[in-house]
């Protein structure tokens, strides 16, 4: 109920492509969907953010879909580049409850140059 | 400070030893978490403060895990008789009161238990 499944693990893209990094959850009760951003060393940043009552959002490059009667949401990378390169998290959280965030895995994205 | 201060960056400790992590959230932060990320792995939730309490500790993974939070700011987590599987990156957040608002994490402390 708590977990968050992330996928892929690992993603490999050439530089101008799309990264696709996709999400599940099965705890209806979370309204809130960040995806974080993590290069190494150093600890995970916002990226971008989403709610259940919008079906997507983008911000630059970057877009998450939301599909909340699938339960998935997925974060889309446009024109990826070899700075994108880095580990992406996505979470759920419940507002109203103990705002813990709940991460994925982690998909660890490499652009080629 | 501008962001999530964590002390030390590095430790390195014998096993059976006691620890201590320290974290200096963003002020004005009422919200506090830690969470550790094993190799290669996401990050796992240990507890969460709101002020000096800690309504949520439910991922603390033994009684050899501790934490406490002072003046609703400073959070010092500690992990008494250390074992080699608690070598890990541990990592703070803070964040506004709400769930909703961005949760700004610190560099973390990577703990190394020999």
């Amino acid at each position: 109920q708590q977990q968050v499944k992330q996928s892929p693990q690992s993603l490999i893209v050439q530089k101008g492509g799309i990264s696709i990094i996709n999400c599940a959850y099965e705890n209806t009760a979370f309204d809130y969907f960040p995806w974080y951003q993590q290069f190494p060393g150093k600890g995970p940043a916002l990226l971008i953010a989403i709610r259940p009552d919008v079906s997507e959002k983008k911000e630059g490059r970057f877009t998450i879909s939301f599909n909340k009667s699938a339960k998935q949401f997925s974060l889309h990378i446009m024109d990826s580049q070899p700075g994108d390169s880095a580990t992406y998290f996505c979470a759920a959280s419940r507002r109203g409850g103990t705002y813990k965030y709940i991460f994925g895995t982690g998909t660890r994205l490499k652009v080629l140059a | 400070g501008a962001g999530v201060s964590q002390s030390p960056s590095n430790k390195v400790t014998e096993k059976g030893k006691d620890v201590e992590l320290r974290c200096d959230p963003i002020s004005g932060h009422t919200a506090l978490y830690w969470y550790r990320q094993s190799l290669g792995q996401g990050l796992e939730f240990l507890i969460y403060f709101q002020g000096n309490s800690a309504p949520d500790k439910s991922g603390l993974p033994s009684d050899r895990f501790s934490a406490e939070r002072t003046g609703g700011s400073v959070s010092t987590l500690t992990i008494q008789r250390t074992q080699q599987e608690d070598s890990a990156v541990y990592l703070c957040a803070s964040s506004l009161v709400t769930a909703d608002t961005e949760a700004f994490f610190g560099q973390g402390t990577r703990l190394t238990v020999v």
